[in-house]
């Protein structure tokens, strides 16, 4: 079974940092590009960042470029998302993503979502 | 940035009723559009893919439809399990903007 499964969301000050992961299992993860996407809550999706399956190739949200920074280790299955100088804004569920498709593209799975809120 | 309008932006209906939400792009974008189905508290699932692709397993009710600006999500017959918010998203270029979303509601 295709799984994604989020972590290491919690509750930051502002300016803070946090990591979050998420551990990918029943496909060749190196073969594809992965995305984070956030929703703050009662909102709609925000896309947050991509990065192609041999970290060549990576893009940014404006919201978060140069905060944040997108990752991925394909020995150990898994995408990071690096949060830094978190703001109240940035407080969301935030979602890891395959991306499929070589040209058009479109996210299958999703993970369960981890939420951070940033909050004094 | 490419923005993308979804209308309406809630809708209520009834079991057995035909819908149509539509998504407009601010520049064309082909055939770059995706649907997405979400319920409370859990993540978005993909229903159609490249505007008019029917992910595997998804029931045949749910079509799309359209090209360049004008897109179409259509379910032919609603049933219960179908109340919830769907979202469009284009793939065309960064970043990968998604609609503002369309609750579904029961009538």
């Amino acid at each position: 079974e295709v799984q994604l499964v989020e972590s290491g969301g919690g509750l930051v000050k502002p300016g803070g940092s946090l990591r979050l992961s998420c551990a990918a299992s029943g496909f060749t993860f190196s073969s594809y590009s992965m995305n984070w996407v956030r929703q703050a809550p009662g909102k709609g999706l925000e896309w947050v960042s991509s990065i192609s399956s041999s970290s060549s190739y990576i893009y940014y949200a404006d919201s978060v470029k140069g905060r944040f920074t997108i990752s991925r280790d394909n020995a150990k299955n898994s995408l990071y998302l690096q949060m830094n100088s978190l703001r109240a804004e940035d407080t969301a569920v935030y979602y890891c993503a395959r991306k499929l498709g070589a040209t058009t593209g479109w996210f299958d799975p999703w993970g369960q979502g981890t939420l951070v809120t940033v909050s004094s | 940035d490419i923005q993308m309008t979804q209308s309406p932006s809630s809708l209520s209906a009834s079991v057995g009723d035909r819908v149509t939400i539509t998504c407009r792009a601010s520049q064309s974008i082909n055939s770059f559009l995706n649907w997405y189905q979400q319920k409370p508290g859990k993540a978005p699932k993909l229903l159609i893919y490249a505007a008019s692709s029917l992910q595997s397993g998804v029931p045949s009710r749910f079509s799309g439809s359209g090209s360049g600006t004008d897109f179409t999500l259509t379910i032919s017959s609603l049933q219960p399990e179908d109340f919830a918010t769907y979202y469009c998203q284009q793939s065309y270029s960064t970043p990968f903007t998604f609609g503002q979303g369309t609750r579904l509601e029961i009538k």
